[in-house]
């Protein structure tokens, strides 16, 4: 969708290796949300905003941080990546104050951790 | 706990047939999406429901408030329907994830 993107679209790393991935919005919605995307377990909700400096934990949050410093950026690290962290991680935006509810995702970032 | 339920978890059906796709959930909500994603793909928002029916082209969304209950139909399905669908709910600041539907439509 052309109102959100992720970087990067792919990456490989070393474990024990700081990550930091990146999703930008242009929608200015409230909430941001990170999710991973396992087979087996669908996606999982792993850190979630809703504004800027106001950050949640999701139920998957051990070993991930996030920062949101502007509304447009909400960035996800890896403190220091272990290939249990090897995923697809999805960035989505929404904005019930709205009134809509609507949901959009990113792409994608393919993380794989050696 | 699984507050989402799909099913089936695999479909396979010929180009043609009308497809149901079911989903059950355990929490109260405000919407209930119905994603879809294909292989190696993005994903995408099909509907947002929070009562009723939705039509868009072949699919169609239905949900049920009081049983807690939501199905997606895909009517004359085709090819390039074959995807993954996904069932969210929307309670409270957070969504919930069915684990999907795997649709494969053979020509």
């Amino acid at each position: 969708d052309a109102g959100i993107t992720q970087s990067p679209r792919h990456k490989v790393t070393e474990t024990g290796t700081p990550v930091t991935l990146r999703c930008h919005q242009t929608e200015n919605h409230r909430y941001m949300y990170w999710y991973r995307q396992d087979p087996g377990h669908g996606l999982r909700l792993i850190h979630y905003s809703y504004g800027v400096k106001d950050t949640d934990k999701g139920e998957v949050s051990d070993g991930y941080s996030v920062s949101r410093s502007k509304t447009e950026d909400f960035l996800l690290t890896l403190e220091s990546a272990t290939s249990s962290q090897t995923s697809v991680y999805f960035c989505a935006i929404s904005d019930p104050d709205r009134g809509g509810y609507g949901y959009t995702f990113g792409s994608g970032t393919r993380l794989t951790v050696v | 706990k699984n507050e989402v339920e799909q099913s089936p978890q695999n479909l396979t059906a010929q180009e043609g047939e009308f497809i149901t796709i079911n989903c059950s959930y355990s929490v109260g909500i405000s919407a209930l999406h119905w994603l879809q994603q294909h292989p190696g793909g993005g994903i995408v928002s099909l509907f947002m429901l929070s009562s009723g029916k939705k039509k868009h082209g072949r699919l169609i969304a239905t949900i049920n408030i009081q049983e807690k209950h939501s199905s997606l139909h895909i009517t004359a399905s085709h090819p390039r329907d074959s995807a993954v669908y996904i069932c969210a709910v929307m309670s409270g600041n957070q969504f919930y994830f069915g684990t999907g539907t795997s649709l494969t439509v053979i020509p």
